[in-house]
């Protein structure tokens, strides 16, 4: 089974501030990694697919990058509806979560 | 409008059995692989099930894996959960939710149901 590990656990973050959220496979999964951003009692919403491709809809200053067994989304400019609990995904061999990060406003 | 809502959840003592239902609609249900996607309280996110477009795959975790069977039924436009020999463990929100492939990322989620298994 593929492993993913998320980092940070937490995080909190300055109005405009640039934050970064990493996720590490434990094996290549070819850019097959999804990130996902839950609201308090909201189910998650899709953000980045395909590593780097911004979902429709989503604000320009979410971002995704990465390859292999690292990847990462950066907050370009925080912003208060951008709190919240992330998560990545990997779909390259089943689906698989990782332990997600809680995004809060400073 | 693309929609997925879940029904079904409840309190069930352990080793019972609960199925859910999740009714989709404002898209083309049939050409969607569909999932299961379970959140224990203040968890994580832990994929449960997946079935492909047609009914004839599907996959599980081990976490699952002979307790829990996805179906769905296309001229309906509906997925279910058949879970049996329910644990306390599987106490938690049940969202489905829809890929296009196998390698395409969840791009639309229900708004779960909870799931609560205690005597």
């Amino acid at each position: 089974d593929i492993q993913m590990t998320q980092s940070p656990a937490s995080l909190s973050a300055s109005l405009g501030e640039t934050i970064s959220i990493e996720c590490l496979a434990s094996e290549g999964i070819s850019s097959y990694l999804a990130w996902y951003q839950q609201k308090p009692g909201k189910s998650p919403q899709l953000l980045i697919y395909g590593a780097n491709s911004l979902q429709a809809g989503v604000p320009s200053r979410f971002s995704g990058s990465g390859s292999g067994t690292q990847y990462s989304l950066k907050i370009s400019s925080m912003q208060p509806e951008d709190e919240g609990d992330y998560f990545c995904q990997q779909s390259y061999k089943f689906w698989t979560f990782g332990g997600g990060t809680k995004l809060e406003l400073k | 409008e693309v929609q997925l809502v879940e029904s079904g959840g409840g309190l069930v003592q352990p080793g019972r059995s609960l199925k859910l239902s999740c009714a989709a609609s404002g898209f083309t249900f049939s050409n969607y692989y569909m999932a299961w996607v379970r959140q224990a309280p203040k968890k994580g996110l832990e994929w449960v099930a997946t079935i492909s477009t047609s009914g004839s795959r599907t996959y599980y975790p081990d976490s699952v894996k002979g307790r829990f069977t996805i179906s769905r039924d296309n001229a309906k436009s509906s997925l279910y959960l058949q879970m049996n020999s329910l644990k306390s463990e599987d106490t938690a929100t049940y969202y489905c939710a829809r890929h296009m492939y196998t390698t395409d990322p969840f791009d639309y989620w229900g708004q779960g149901v909870m799931v609560t298994v205690s005597s």
